[in-house]
């Protein structure tokens, strides 16, 4: 079975930190994503990954950015975080091919005061 | 660009009853569809997905789910629903030309009454 682990399951930050949101997987999946997900709004992708060093902006990058120096590793950044970021973040990965479907950490729920 | 849309935010059952979630999806070809739960405090777990042949595919827990060409719908589907099915479930569509992103819908919150 797919493992997605996200480092954290809850989070609480001020307004103004440095937030650094960790994702590994353990099936050498080529594919990695950030989604965030508020009542209502469903799941929106932030960023994504295909491949070591190199990223996508997803719909709603503004105020993220990623990084991806291993392959299974993919870390969210929050540069200044505000309050308006607090919210449930979601890692997940998935195969090369276009028809493979999502796998999911758990989530990290980040409050920012 | 493709779209998914929830049109139920909540749906509340009794236990036994049969459930119908609906999905329907805006898009020009056949997508690939997904149907993901999400339980209290977890990530999502895929209930089933459709790629083409059969318009009737099978998941796991007893979810089946019809994909509807002419009603551009992906209905999910049970015939009795069990206490443990509370969660929330999200309706997702991909295509080949928007590589490896998929767009989820809002997500329909189901209650089961005992």
């Amino acid at each position: 079975d797919v493992k997605v682990t996200q480092s954290s399951r809850y989070l609480v930050k001020r307004t103004g930190e440095k937030v650094f949101l960790e994702c590994v997987q353990d099936m050498d999946h080529e594919n990695m994503f950030w989604y965030r997900q508020d009542p209502g709004l469903g799941l929106r992708l932030i960023y994504f990954s295909y491949d070591v060093k190199m990223k996508e902006k997803g719909d709603i990058p503004e105020g993220y950015s990623v990084s991806r120096e291993k392959k299974e590793r993919f870390s969210l950044i929050l540069e200044s975080a505000s309050t308006n970021q607090t919210s449930m973040y979601l890692c997940a990965s998935k195969g090369r091919t276009y028809n493979s479907p999502l796998h999911f950490g758990n989530g990290t729920r980040l409050t920012v005061t | 660009a493709q779209s998914v849309t929830q049109p139920d935010i909540h749906i509340t059952v009794s236990e036994g009853a049969s459930l119908e979630l609906r999905c329907n999806y805006s898009y020009g070809a056949t997508p690939y569809l997904f149907w993901y739960v999400q339980s209290p405090g977890q990530g999502l777990q895929l209930l089933l997905k459709y790629f083409s042949g059969d318009t009737l595919v099978q998941g796991i827990k007893g979810f089946e789910a019809e994909f509807k060409r002419s009603q551009s719908s992906f209905n999910l589907r049970k015939p009795s629903v069990h206490w443990s099915d509370a969660a929330e479930y999200f309706c997702a569509v991909g295509a080949p030309e928007y590589g490896n992103k998929l767009v989820f819908g809002a997500g329909t919150i189901l209650r089961v009454k005992s």
